[in-house]
């Protein structure tokens, strides 16, 4: 049983198209994340939910657009990509209060 | 916002010796200092974690110390083994919803 689990786990697409990368997590947390890791590892939130509410939402493009269904699900929709979008999206959750993050297995984008 | 600082980027060992990554933090209020470990093509996974209110905690061959005054925490391997390979990472939270990462470090394990 995957605890988090993201969808698709590659993506191939050119620039200026439109993507999205959808994720659950059956571990019953009330706290999900989208992670950008860049070629050189770097991890930087992107986004923060927590029951479906937008709780931190970093700098990044408005050309990126969260939406939280349900607080099982955590999708990330990208529009106009861009060469430089390229990197490996991580999902991810916690209980509240607890602290540990529980990562998706990462989708990894390239545009082309 | 917070800022945290990692050291060494890359650090080779031989197996059987120990491996130190050390960490610095901007924000005094942080009070959760976790450890991820990520081997390649795979998930960041936490290994150990340390709060504000513990100066040293130890599992195994690995311990985390933490310097409040200072504002650094260092991760301590002992006895590496080649499956220590993997990229580590420190991070540093006020509160336990937003992480703030530092840069990451390439440990690898010399057989």
């Amino acid at each position: 049983d995957t605890a988090v689990s993201q969808t698709p786990k590659y993506l191939v697409t050119q620039m200026g198209n439109d993507k999205s990368i959808k994720c659950e997590q059956n571990l019953g947390h009330d706290t999900m994340y989208w992670y950008k890791q860049d070629s050189k590892k770097f991890l930087k939130i992107m986004f923060s939910y927590n029951n479906k509410e937008l709780i931190i939402n970093e700098t990044v493009p408005n050309r990126f657009s969260p939406k939280s269904p349900d607080k099982a699900h955590l999708n990330l929709h990208i529009n106009s990509l861009e060469l430089g979008d390229s990197a490996v999206y991580f999902c991810a959750s916690s209980p509240v209060g607890a602290g540990e993050l529980f990562f998706g297995e990462g989708s990894r984008l390239t545009v082309l | 916002g917070e800022n945290v600082e990692q050291h060494p980027s890359t650090l080779s060992v031989q197996e059987g010796d120990s491996a130190v990554i050390k960490c610095t933090y901007s924000d005094s209020a942080s009070n959760y200092f976790p450890w991820y470990k990520q081997e390649l093509g795979k998930r960041p996974q936490l290994i150990i974690d340390i709060r504000s209110n513990v100066g040293e905690k130890k599992d195994q061959r690995i311990a985390v110390t933490l310097n409040k005054t200072a504002k650094h925490f260092s991760l301590h391997i002992t006895e590496t083994q080649p499956e220590d390979s993997a990229v580590y990472f420190c991070a540093a939270a006020v509160s336990a919803r937003q992480l703030t990462f530092g840069s990451g470090t390439q440990l690898t394990v010399l057989p």
